[in-house]
């Protein structure tokens, strides 16, 4: 079973600009969760979407927002860069059910460097 | 609030020594509980979880957590630690009802970074 993908791995942008930040769950997997890791903040989550509905975000600004769309890959967008926005930012995908089975499998991630 | 604390920001052990990294955690209702390992420049590797069952719950490349309810505690332990143990190392915990409720956020602790010398 081919893990949580994400693309690309690395990007560098300047400030102002948008980013795209790409994520495909494990097959059969239909939550999708967003975290953003800096060495001074550590894990934040930023959102979580099932079923392309987000069903939950995190103290963020309105310049993070991410969708999710049928096939249940999900994609983050972040607008007006801002140099504190350079961080790993982790994709993480789980069953639906909170059963003893539940995980959370992560990414590799993409490292977004804002110059 | 629901909250993960990893009192020790570094651990430092000799190869083949015992290494133990501390957990606790502040939720309401029962806990899901996880570790995590991060290399550098990788994302979070699953080590184990707890999320009922036994206490002692055993995982990946021979690390081992137990769950002490009374303490809140979830801390990993090797019996004997290896240099490629080294790394950054999460704990995590969510709930049934944070899971459904909220969606999947695991609410992590701050990291403690494993050093293993030769």
């Amino acid at each position: 079973k081919a893990g949580v993908t994400q693309t690309p791995r690395y990007l560098i942008k300047t400030r102002g600009q948008q980013v795209t930040l790409s994520c495909s769950p494990i097959s059969g997997h239909r939550s999708v969760s967003w975290y953003q890791q800096t060495p001074g903040q550590g894990l934040q989550f930023l959102f979580e979407y099932f079923s392309e509905t987000q069903r939950n975000k995190g103290n963020f600004p309105g310049r993070f927002s991410g969708r999710q769309f049928s096939n249940s890959r999900s994609e983050m967008n972040v607008s007006t860069l801002e140099l504190g926005d350079s961080a790993l930012y982790l994709c993480a995908s789980s069953p639906r059910s909170a059963g003893d089975n539940y995980e959370q499998y992560f990414g590799p991630g993409t490292r977004l460097t804002v110059t | 609030a629901q909250s993960v604390a990893q009192p020790e920001d570094q651990v430092n052990v000799a190869e083949g020594n015992p290494l133990t990294v501390k957990c606790t955690y502040s939720v309401s209702g029962n806990p899901y509980l996880f570790w995590y390992v991060q290399y550098p420049n990788r994302g979070l590797q699953f080590l184990l979880k707890y999320i009922t069952g036994d206490n002692l719950v055993k995982g990946s490349y021979g690390f081992e957590a137990e769950f002490n309810k009374s303490q809140t505690s979830f801390h990993l332990k090797k019996p004997s630690a290896l240099v490629s143990d080294s790394a950054l190392y999460f704990c995590a915990v969510t709930t049934r009802v944070l899971i459904y409720n909220q969606g999947g956020k695991l609410i992590f602790g701050q990291g403690t970074e494993l050093s293993v010398k030769p």
